[in-house]
Order: C-alpha cells, then structure tokens, then sequence
C-alpha cells in the first residue's frame, strides 16, 4: 500500500495549545495536503505544499514539508474547541494518478 | 458555487436491492472521484473519472457501477451489496487530474447501511 502514515494516531490537547501532527509518505510527490474531517462528515481542504516549497502558513496553520525524509507536519497554533476533528495528510504522486490519504490523526480539543 | 452534493444523506437496503448514489458540482471540475470510508479509518479510493471518462478503478467489485452521465454529476450504482459494504461513501471532485493545483472538493457523504 502507498498510503501514509501519520502520528500520533490520537492527540488530546488543551484549548490555547498548539497541536502537532506528522505525516510519512512512501513515494516522490507533486504535492501534499491535508485535510479536516469532522466526525461522520465530508473532508475539507486546509492546504497544499508543493513538492518544491518547505514551509507554508494559512492562519493559525503552518504546515512544513521535508522531501530527502519524505515527511510533512501540520502545526496548529492556539488551538480551540472547533478544531476537534480528524486530521488526515494526503499525497499527489508523480505517476498522477492516484492520491493517497494517510492514517489520520484524531484531534480532540478540550475546552 | 463550491459545493459537492451527495444524495441520499443516508441509505439503508438489503442485500437484493439495487440502488444510486448520486454526486453533483457545478464549480466547472472535470475530475470527479468515489471514495469510501470505514469509521475511524482513511478514505479508500474506489473510482476516478477524467473529462467523464473512468480513469481508475481499485479493483472494485463489480456489485458497484459508476456512472458520469455529465461533466457535473456522478452516480454510483449498487446492487447485491454485502453488510460489510456498510460505509461512508464520499464524492469529491477537482479542476483536473493533471493540474498541479488539485485540490479536492469533498460532498458530505452518503451513510450506508446493508442489511
């Protein structure tokens, strides 16, 4: 399977704390997202890194992509109640046609 | 309009039945894509279509038909389900396949039951 990894699996975090998610994947990429899925919903696009950017911000979020390691973190910085919701990394690989999720992280915000 | 619709929100059948789900985006996107979701696992990609033409299937059973009617819909067609086909099944679509931008746009799914 190409799909990813991610960690931790769980992650239980106060309100106001920033919450770290890493993303491992297997194959070269033309790019790399992650995704937001509230429980039982759709999936919603937070960002994407291309292969040939490093670091990216979008509001509170800051995502980092490192290609020799083949690995990707979302950072979110003071997080909040509404933030609590599975995070899943996916991939864009070179041969185009497919686009793999990774495990996702299950994000739990106390308030 | 940057919306994916799915229809229904829920379904519940039995094994003999045969029944569709129904996927619509009118954001001008040639690529759309089934997905299906067990609880508390990653989306698995089941069938890709390209300018309404079937690019991929995972090795889907072929008790599942997918159908592109048109650019701006997508149907999945079930018959002769098995209990362990019981999942959320996603519809997404993006600009194209090639783009270097392809971001996905994700419906709200449809729950499935088979009984």
């Amino acid at each position: 399977s190409q799909q990813g990894e991610e960690d931790p699996q769980a992650l239980s975090i106060q309100e106001g704390e920033n919450a770290t998610m890493n993303c491992s994947y297997k194959t070269s990429i033309n790019n790399l997202q992650w995704y937001r899925q509230n429980s039982g919903r759709g999936l919603v696009h937070l960002i994407l890194i291309r292969s040939n950017e490093r670091e990216k911000h979008s509001g509170r979020l800051r995502v980092t992509l490192d290609t020799s390691k083949k690995s990707s973190s979302l950072l979110i910085t003071a997080s909040r109640a509404a933030d609590t919701a599975s995070y899943f990394c996916a991939t864009d690989p070179n041969t185009g046609n497919q686009f793999y999720f990774g495990t996702g992280t299950s994000l739990t915000v106390i308030p | 309009d940057t919306e994916v619709t799915q229809t229904p929100k829920h379904l519940v059948m039995g094994m003999t039945n045969k029944k569709s789900l129904k996927c619509e985006q009118h954001m001008g996107h040639r690529a759309m894509y089934w997905y299906k979701q067990k609880a508390k696992k990653p989306p698995e990609l089941m069938f890709v279509y390209s300018y309404e033409k079937l690019s991929i299937n995972e090795s889907v059973p072929s008790r599942f038909s997918p159908e592109c009617p048109n650019s701006s819909l997508l149907n999945l067609h079930l018959h002769a389900l098995q209990p362990e086909d019981s999942a959320l099944y996603l519809c997404a679509s993006s600009q194209d396949r090639t783009s270097g931008n392809n971001e996905q746009f994700f419906g709200p799914g449809t729950r499935l039951t088979v009984l």
